[in-house]
């Protein structure tokens, strides 16, 4: 079946530095690929998403590349802030299919 | 526009008790999917409801179950509670049914004892 192996981390930068969490799938047909956010004491949130090879998703300074070729979704931030710790899911949703989560890599910046 | 709301926010159960989640979904939402999220086992999805109609389930036992009313509201049940349900479960609704982004609520997080 579908899966996705993400860094489990935890990932300790400092304010300022450049971030990458990896992500990469195993998909039958092309899916849509998303990473969603979870800040303490919350809920999930969508960060960004791509649904088609070589789109590029961003938001809030975050950016990830749907790579079919390497079948890759990592995520990337120039440079962080402390506001920016929280725990980072990526995620497939092949069409008329369930989202299938990775484990979440726990993210942690210190000022 | 209203976020996914999930009722209750915490609760605290025993052992062989019962207990009913409730989460309504972002208006015009018809897909509810629920979730368990657990430190060892991360997110785990339980099942989908589309137009009251349960589409998807995961690899749960009969314990958990789960319905959809006709304003797309949803209820989870889990019964005979054991000690490893204790765990957050997320709801999260969608508005594109078969390949939509999910909304999600802040959970209801559950404690056994």
């Amino acid at each position: 079946g579908d899966s996705v192996t993400q860094m489990e981390g935890p990932v300790t930068l400092s304010e300022e530095a450049f971030l990458t969490i990896n992500c990469t799938y195993t998909a039958t047909g092309y899916p849509s690929l998303f990473w969603y956010v979870q800040y303490p004491g919350e809920g999930l949130q969508l960060l960004l998403k791509a649904t088609k090879a070589d789109d590029k998703g961003s938001n809030k300074g975050f950016e990830a590349t749907y790579r079919k070729e390497t079948t890759s979704f990592h995520l990337e931030k120039g440079s962080v802030q402390v506001s920016d710790s929280a725990v980072y899911f990526c995620a497939l949703r092949g069409y008329g299919q369930n989202f299938v989560f990775g484990p979440g890599t726990r993210l942690s910046v210190l000022p | 526009k209203a976020g996914v709301t999930q009722t209750p926010r915490y609760l605290i159960k025993t052992r062989g008790q019962q207990v009913t989640l409730s989460c309504s979904p972002i208006s015009g939402h018809r897909s509810v999917s629920w979730y368990q999220q657990t430190p060892g086992q991360g997110l785990q999805f339980l099942f989908e409801y589309f137009s009251e109609t349960q589409r998807n389930k995961g690899n749960f036992p009969g314990r958990f179950s789960g319905r959809q009313f006709s304003n797309s509201r949803s209820e989870m049940n889990v019964s005979t509670l054991e000690l490893g349900d204790s765990a957050l479960y997320l709801c999260a609704s969608s508005d594109q049914g078969a390949n939509g982004e999910l909304f999600f609520g802040e959970g209801s997080r559950l404690t056994v004892l």
